[in-house]
């Protein structure tokens, strides 16, 4: 039962442009959401995250939204990048218990020059 | 300050082989993860530790691995023996354990079992 779902492994996206990259989750009892980027040959690397208790957060150009009536959080790139071409993956973590994060499959972003 | 280190990053072994996997976390994080990242997937967690104790190993195949952390420092996953399944990329992760923490990786290590 995949409670993280990245139903798009796929993105492109061209250089400027805004990309959006999408999480859905089934467990109601996760209360801190993550989002990690990947390279080729390298671990994940943390980019930003949101508690539950908020609804948006902002770091320089990512925004994460999180809609909990949805349980749907998505990612916003403004503007993209040629190097934020990378996989993006959602983690959710419930602070209790396992307090191990659940990841999603993860969405390859490529932003064209 | 150095981030999470793991050695090797790449082995290469046949199959019913032993191997060992190399963590050391990124100084002063009591939790210590080890995830397994299969083809395509996202990252599972495989033992999580507090200081030296491992406080969930549910998931760990425990026929066939096992992992510890002495010193509640560095830590050491072996698989033993390894089967053609067990192809796959092994992540350290570090958390400074206080709350909704964020979790720093390392590269991991890439294992193909021939």
């Amino acid at each position: 039962d995949q409670q993280v779902k990245q139903n798009s492994p796929s993105l492109s996206v061209q250089e400027g442009r805004i990309s959006i990259l999408n999480c859905d989750y089934t467990n109601s009892m996760f209360d801190y959401f993550l989002w990690y980027k990947k390279y080729p040959a390298e671990g994940p690397t943390f980019l930003i995250s949101i508690s539950s208790i908020k609804d948006k957060n902002e770091d320089g150009r990512f925004t994460v939204f999180l809609n909990k009536s949805a349980k749907h959080l998505s990612l916003h790139i403004v503007p993209s990048q040629p190097g934020d071409s990378a996989v993006y993956f959602c983690a959710a973590l419930k602070d209790t218990g396992r307090r191990a994060l659940t990841f999603g499959s993860g969405t390859r972003l490529q932003v064209q020059p | 300050e150095a981030g999470v280190v793991q050695s090797p990053r790449y082995k290469i072994i046949e199959k019913k082989q032993p191997v060992a996997f190399w963590c050391n976390p990124i100084s002063g994080h009591n939790t210590l993860y080890w995830y397994l990242q299969n083809l395509g997937q996202g990252p599972e967690l495989l033992i999580r530790y507090e200081n030296e104790e491992a406080v969930d190993d549910s998931q760990l195949p425990k026929d066939r691995f096992s992992a510890e952390r002495l010193k509640g420092v560095d830590s050491t996953l072996k698989i033993q023996p390894a089967e053609l399944g067990d192809s796959a990329v092994y992540l350290c992760a570090s958390s400074s354990g206080q709350g909704k923490e964020t979790q720093y990786f390392g590269p991991g290590t890439r294992l193909l079992v021939l």
